[in-house]
Order: C-alpha cells, then sequence, then structure tokens
C-alpha cells in the first residue's frame, strides 16, 4: 500500500470544526482513500472513505485533492467524544495497512 | 445492525501454549483480516484472507500464526506457540466487497505469562 503521512497529534475546541489532513503523495489511480478512527479502549471504526469526489455521511466530510496526493476528514462541530486517534489508509492490494495517525484531543 | 463478533473478549495462556482466536464476521463478508495493537502502539496488519486462501500477509504473520474459515461463518487465527511478545489485542474485520468499509469486531485481548 501507497503511504501515508498525517501529523502526530491536533487540539480542537468542543462545538468547532476540525480539519484533519492526510498526504499520499504516491497514491495510484485506483487507490481507495479510508478513515478509521479508534476511540479510547475500542476497536477501530469506520468514518468515511471515498475515491475522487468529496463524500459527506452523517460522521464527517472527506474533501479529496484534486491531484489525490492528500485528503482532509472534516468533522463539522467536534464532541468530546470525537477524541480518538484518526487513521487515513489507501485501500490498494490485498492489506489495509494502518499508520500512526492523529490524536485528536477535544477541548470542552 | 449486525457485527463483527470476536470470541473470547479476554485469553490468558501460557507461554509455548496454542491459543486459538474466534470471529464470526457479518453474513455478506468476503474479505477477512486481522490485526494485533500492542498496548500503546497502533494497529498493526497481519493478514488478509479471500476465497479461502491468504491474500497477503505481513512481516509478523509468521509461521506460528495461520488462519482458516473452515465452516463458512467463522474466522480463525490460531498462534501455535504463543510467546510474550504476542500479548496485545487482535481485531477481526470483515468487508463485503473490495473496497466498501471495514467492519471490526471488539477485539480479544490475549495475555500470555
Amino acid at each position: 500500500d501507497a503511504k501515508t503521512t498525517q501529523p502526530n497529534s491536533m487540539e480542537s475546541n468542543e462545538e468547532e470544526p476540525v480539519h484533519l489532513p492526510c498526504n499520499h503523495s504516491t497514491i495510484s489511480g485506483t487507490d481507495y482513500i479510508h478513515w478509521y478512527r479508534q476511540l479510547p479502549s475500542q476497536g477501530p471504526e469506520y468514518v468515511i472513505h471515498g475515491l475522487t469526489s468529496n463524500v459527506n455521511n452523517r460522521m464527517a466530510s472527506l474533501a479529496i485533492a484534486e491531484d489525490r496526493k492528500s485528503s482532509t476528514l472534516i468533522l463539522h462541530r467536534a464532541t468530546l467524544r470525537d477524541a480518538a486517534v484518526y487513521y487515513c489508509i489507501l485501500r490498494g492490494n490485498n492489506d489495509m495497512r494502518f499508520g500512526a495517525g492523529t490524536r485528536l484531543t477535544v477541548k470542552p | 445492525e449486525p457485527e463483527v463478533t470476536q470470541t473470547p473478549s479476554h485469553q490468558v495462556t501460557q507461554m509455548g501454549q496454542e491459543v486459538i482466536l474466534r470471529c464470526v464476521p457479518i453474513s455478506n463478508h468476503l474479505y477477512f483480516y486481522w490485526y494485533r495493537q500492542i498496548l500503546g502502539q497502533k494497529v498493526e496488519f497481519l493478514v488478509s484472507f479471500y476465497n479461502n486462501e491468504i491474500s497477503e500477509k505481513s512481516e509478523i504473520f509468521d509461521d506460528q500464526f495461520s488462519v482458516e474459515r473452515p465452516d463458512g461463518s467463522n474466522f480463525t487465527l490460531k498462534i501455535r506457540s504463543t510467546k510474550l511478545e504476542d500479548s496485545a489485542m487482535y481485531f477481526c474485520a470483515g468487508q463485503s466487497s473490495y473496497n466498501s468499509p471495514l467492519h471490526f469486531g471488539n477485539g480479544t485481548r490475549l495475555t500470555v505469562t
């Protein structure tokens, strides 16, 4: 799988939007961009995924750069429950490997 | 909503013993994965499984590890002779198609003493 790079940590205030970036400059044309998160003491959970177009669901939005070399996960209004490690993963070959992710801290 | 279930939730075993971790994916899942997470570290890919065979495995997945789907529902991870460093959370995941979301189980905490 192509490599992704994310900031180690980010902070946000409750009720404010959060933009979590991910760089994937070696992405291939058929790689889907997946985002997962891991809440404390829980297993990973799916957040959103996309290929080229921006995507919205009930949890978040995914903005994909035109050249697809980067993407941004957008949480529109962060809550305390959104404090987690967020992982950006490329789905290309037969594995889906997690990187170190971004630890999001939400302050009340 | 259907869930991926893993049993047991916690397994304690002695070094050198064999353990089998079990996963029941959602019925329409076709792709299956095992991951592990050592306490405080990142989620590590172990193996992917499709069409009754291993698709990909990581360097961690050595001869001590094996997977199978014996009855078309359960998906198991066997560690033949456990080591202390095998102590970790083990997560199973399933996918209904190549690019659909992964659904994770709640994990099995393996403690090797």
